[in-house]
């Protein structure tokens, strides 16, 4: 079961948006529409920002939101602010009852 | 606010064991699922399964197979993870997380401060 790919970096100024990729297969991201993502900062535990692709949990702002089109699930950040830098990883339920996660990125305010 | 506790770090030899806890206190923890992930030094999260709340129906990734016992104790609500056979590539932050929202409870809502587990010889 391999990692869902996401791009190692992205970056952004203040008030800008940015959209972070998650690419799976068909036995994961294009076979279910349950995609988390996870904001996690570097020794505190991570922090669930979206679930079912696109449901933002209680607490959540709306600056974060969430889509999926074929197995490609996408995380955009609007109006970007210097306490989003940090790691951001996907996550997808899969056809072998499992849980797998993305690679990982690293979001850089600029 | 529900709160997660874990137990704390744990120093390992190559070959030992190590069994983390995880419990909310005065939260029917064990009444949802609870996945286990874990982070090496320098690397991402890792699923490394989980344990329904609904059967005690256990999943793991084929990787840990064998090596990996995930449970409950409904009587003090509290969940575990045994992991055999610790070499030093297990050394990592281990978190369990509240399998608590979603359409399937597939989204983990609730983690644990995570628990450093050292393995040196």
């Amino acid at each position: 079961q391999s990692a869902l790919t996401q791009p190692a970096s992205v970056s952004g100024s203040p008030g800008q948006s940015i959209t972070i990729s998650c690419t799976g297969t068909n036995t994961d991201v294009g076979g279910y529409d349950y995609v988390a993502w996870y904001q996690h900062h570097p020794g505190k535990a991570p922090k669930l920002l979206i679930y079912d692709v696109s449901n933002r949990p209680s607490g959540i702002s709306d600056r974060f939101s969430g889509s999926k089109s074929g197995n490609t699930a996408s995380l955009t950040i609007s109006g970007l602010q210097a306490d989003d830098e940090a790691d951001y990883y996907c996550s997808s339920y899969t056809s072998f009852s499992l849980y797998v996660f993305g690679t990982g990125t690293k979001v850089t305010v600029l | 606010q529900v709160q997660v506790v874990q137990s704390g770090a744990e120093v390992k030899i190559p070959g030992a064991s190590v069994k983390v806890s995880c419990r909310a206190p005065g939260h029917t923890f064990t009444n949802y699922g609870v996945t286990w992930v874990r982070q090496a030094p320098g690397q991402g999260l890792e699923s490394m399964g989980w344990i329904s709340g609904y059967n005690g129906d256990t999943y793991y990734p084929q990787k840990f197979q064998g090596r990996v016992t995930m449970t409950t104790d409904t009587s003090t609500s509290t969940a575990y993870m045994e992991l055999t056979g610790l070499g030093s590539d297990d050394t990592a932050v281990y978190y369990c997380a509240r399998m608590g929202l979603g359409v399937t409870h597939d989204a983990f809502d609730i983690w644990g401060q995570g628990t450093m587990v050292t393995v040196s010889s």
